[in-house]
């Protein structure tokens, strides 16, 4: 079954102070990986996408890193507008759709 | 760029009433897709249309019914709403028929059904 942990549910943070989001996934045959970010009340705004393993992609103060079982959100020195829930996601095994985990909750105070 | 729109953004219904939500996009996208989003369960996919004139069934499709009106509308009907459909339904894009590129979001319609 296709499926998609991320971890952990929420994280605080402190303005500067770095971190990783994690995103561990199983599904045959990795067809793409998504990552979303999601304010209060808007729908998600795509981030990046990763294709294969040891692929990274940066954004900012984001970068995301893809292995074959998991993939990592980085947040370097994150400012309080950082603040949001970040959802990974994957391509189902058919292709057709994503399947999304259940986000990290991102807080980062002045 | 308008990109994907919902309408409407807010809706209560009594139990037993029906509405259509309506989704359109303007991006020339192939595929089109309803998800719910309720609290601790993540994104759930109701239907997908992977192109013009088709739709299939994702996870959760029980209770609703869809529409491909044409390449840039697709439309979710509740024929009998029920409190559980109660939550945030988000339309999306994508420009492939085999999704590998990314999707696009509307803003949400918020619906409770009480």
């Amino acid at each position: 079954e296709d499926q998609v942990t991320q971890s952990p549910e929420a994280l605080r943070l402190q303005e500067g102070e770095s971190s990783s989001l994690n995103c561990s996934y199983t599904v045959s045959g990795l067809r793409g990986l998504f990552w979303y970010r999601q304010d209060p009340g808007k729908g998600p705004e795509f981030l990046f996408t990763l294709y294969s393993a040891g692929e990274e992609k940066e954004k900012e103060r984001l970068k995301a890193t893809l292995t074959k079982k998991e993939s990592f959100l980085h947040i370097t020195a994150p400012k309080p507008e950082d603040s949001a829930t970040y959802l990974c996601a994957v391509i189902n095994q058919a292709g057709t759709a994503l399947i999304f985990g259940k986000g990290t909750t991102l807080s980062v105070s002045s | 760029n308008a990109g994907v729109t919902q309408t409407p953004k807010f809706q209560v219904l009594k139990t037993g009433q029906s509405m259509t939500l309506q989704c359109a996009q303007d991006m020339n996208h192939n595929s089109m897709y309803w998800y719910r989003q309720d609290p601790g369960m993540g994104l759930r996919l109701i239907y997908y249309s992977a192109s013009e004139g088709t739709t299939d069934k994702g996870e959760v499709p029980n209770g609703y019914n869809v529409s491909r009106l044409n390449k840039r509308e697709f439309s979710l009907r509740l024929e009998s709403a029920a409190p559980s459909q109660t939550s945030v339904y988000f339309c999306a894009s994508s420009a492939r028929q085999k999704l590998n590129t990314e999707a696009f979001f509307g803003q949400g319609t918020r619906l409770t059904v009480v």
